[in-house]
């Protein structure tokens, strides 16, 4: 089973908003609105950012949105902060077990 | 607040097998409906989900890694456990513990251990 696929990175300034792509298959984000997104800064774990598409955990700013069409999941970033600055990771549930995408580094020029 | 710690040998030679434990705080592995899981991350590389067990035993485990895997479950301790058998130097990875918020079979892990490096070498 191959990672979801992420563009490696991607940047924005300050105020602007950054969409971050997820691609997958019907057997994974296309099949189940079970997709989700981490956002990890160096040597710290993962924080859940965005799950079932588009559902953001209590104390997660509205600055962060999800969505799906298809086979495809996208995080989307407003108002860019430096504190974005990180990687960030899509989630899917595969079946009988979940899938995490290769990531992509997040820079806040 | 649920927290999670992971501990076990840093290095692991070739071949042999790695075996890390999770001691669970504030929350116990033998109640509820959650589920319990390991997660790694090669050095500079993305996320790979490893697998996950229930209090009542039943396991998932990644199609990829599934031949080498097993999890279990120390009630008495309230540990969780890895053992990842045939290791070679792609195993090397931080390895994560981690649990849902939630008690759905599709709730996506939401606590994390701090993680612990594994490193694979004679």
């Amino acid at each position: 089973q191959s990672a979801l696929t992420q563009t490696p990175s991607a940047s924005g300034s300050p105020g602007q908003s950054v969409t971050i792509s997820c691609t997958g298959s019907s057997s994974d984000v296309g099949g189940y609105d079970f997709v989700s997104w981490y956002q990890q800064h160096p040597g710290k774990a993962p924080k859940l950012i965005i799950y079932e598409v588009l559902k953001r955990p209590s104390g997660v700013p509205d600055r962060f949105s999800g969505s799906k069409s298809g086979n495809a999941a996208s995080l989307t970033v407003s108002g860019l902060q430096p504190e974005d600055e990180a990687d960030y990771y899509c989630n899917s549930w595969a079946g009988s077990f979940w899938m995490f995408g290769g990531g992509t580094k997040l820079t806040v020029l | 607040q649920v927290q999670l710690q992971e501990s076990g040998p840093g290095l692991v030679k070739p071949s042999e097998t790695l075996s890390l434990s999770c001691t669970v705080s504030g929350a116990s592995i033998s109640s509820g409906t959650y589920y319990w899981a390991w997660i790694r991350q090669p050095a500079g590389k993305g996320l790979e989900w490893i697998g996950r067990i229930y209090a009542s035993g039943i396991t998932d485990y990644n199609p990829s890694l599934k031949s080498r895997v097993s999890i279990s479950l120390d009630m008495s301790k309230n540990q969780f456990s890895l053992k990842l058998t045939s290791v070679t130097a792609a195993d090397t990875a931080v390895y994560y513990c981690a649990r849902p918020r939630g008690s759905s079979n599709f709730d996506p892990v939401y606590y994390w251990g701090q993680g612990t490096l594994v490193t694979v070498s004679s």
